[in-house]
């Protein structure tokens, strides 16, 4: 059974605080790390696919940071923005076996940014 | 639009009854998943299909659930005689062949 974990389950902060989250996942047979951003009834979005460990991906004021080796993701926020309220999934892809791509996600952290 | 599309968005349904939920992927992405989500727990996933088979259908959480896929297109996900426990969100993704997975906004299964 392959366990991904992320912290915290939920945060609030305020306009401009600049957060970050965790996720953890088994450090064997890796092949991709995703992070998603889900708003309710809209589709996940996707943030970032890092695949190399140290990998480091930037999009505006979110960013990523990415060790295989210890099984372990984050992900930053800086200068949070209302609009930056959503729940961020990330999820696992393992090398091997007959399912390519399949997605093991955690749980996601609920992020809500008061103005 | 060039995205992944899902239908009905909501379905209400009475226990016990069969309920069809649809996806239509991105044209030309071979690999095709199906994941859902129940109240207060993550994405599981469901079923794999690379064309029209289905390599990997683990996630199945009883055979009360079926799925297909035809053309290399259209999927659809059947569940017969519906629980209260199958409420969820259930939600379709699609792949070219690269790493990245396109989501559907999700079909809202309420069993009553």
């Amino acid at each position: 059974i392959l366990n991904v974990e992320q912290s915290p389950q939920s945060l609030h902060v305020q306009e401009g605080d600049s957060t970050n989250f965790t996720c953890s996942f088994p450090s064997s047979n890796f092949y991709a790390l995703h992070w998603y951003r889900w708003e309710t009834a809209k589709s996940p979005e996707a943030l970032f696919v890092m695949t190399l460990n140290g990998d480091e991906k930037k999009k505006g004021r979110i960013s990523a940071t990415l060790n295989t080796k210890e099984g372990y993701s984050y992900l930053y926020i800086k200068g949070s923005q209302p609009e930056d309220s959503a729940t961020y999934l990330c999820a696992f892809s393992n090398a091997g076996g007959t399912s390519y791509g399949k997605l093991t996600f955690g749980q996601g952290t609920i992020l809500t940014v008061h103005p | 639009g060039a995205g992944v599309s899902q239908s009905p968005s909501n379905k209400v349904t009475e226990k016990g009854k069969d309920v069809e939920l649809r996806c239509d992927p991105i044209s030309g992405h071979t690999a095709l998943y199906w994941y859902r989500q129940r109240l207060g727990q993550g994405l599981e996933f469901l079923i794999y299909f690379q064309g029209n088979s289905a390599p990997d259908k683990s996630g199945l959480p009883s055979d009360r659930f079926s799925a297909e896929r035809t053309g290399e297109s259209v999927s659809t996900l059947t569940i017969q005689r519906t629980q209260q426990e199958d409420s969820a969100v259930y939600l379709c993704a699609s792949n070219s062949g690269h790493n990245e997975q396109f989501f559907g906004p999700g079909t809202r299964l309420t069993v009553l």
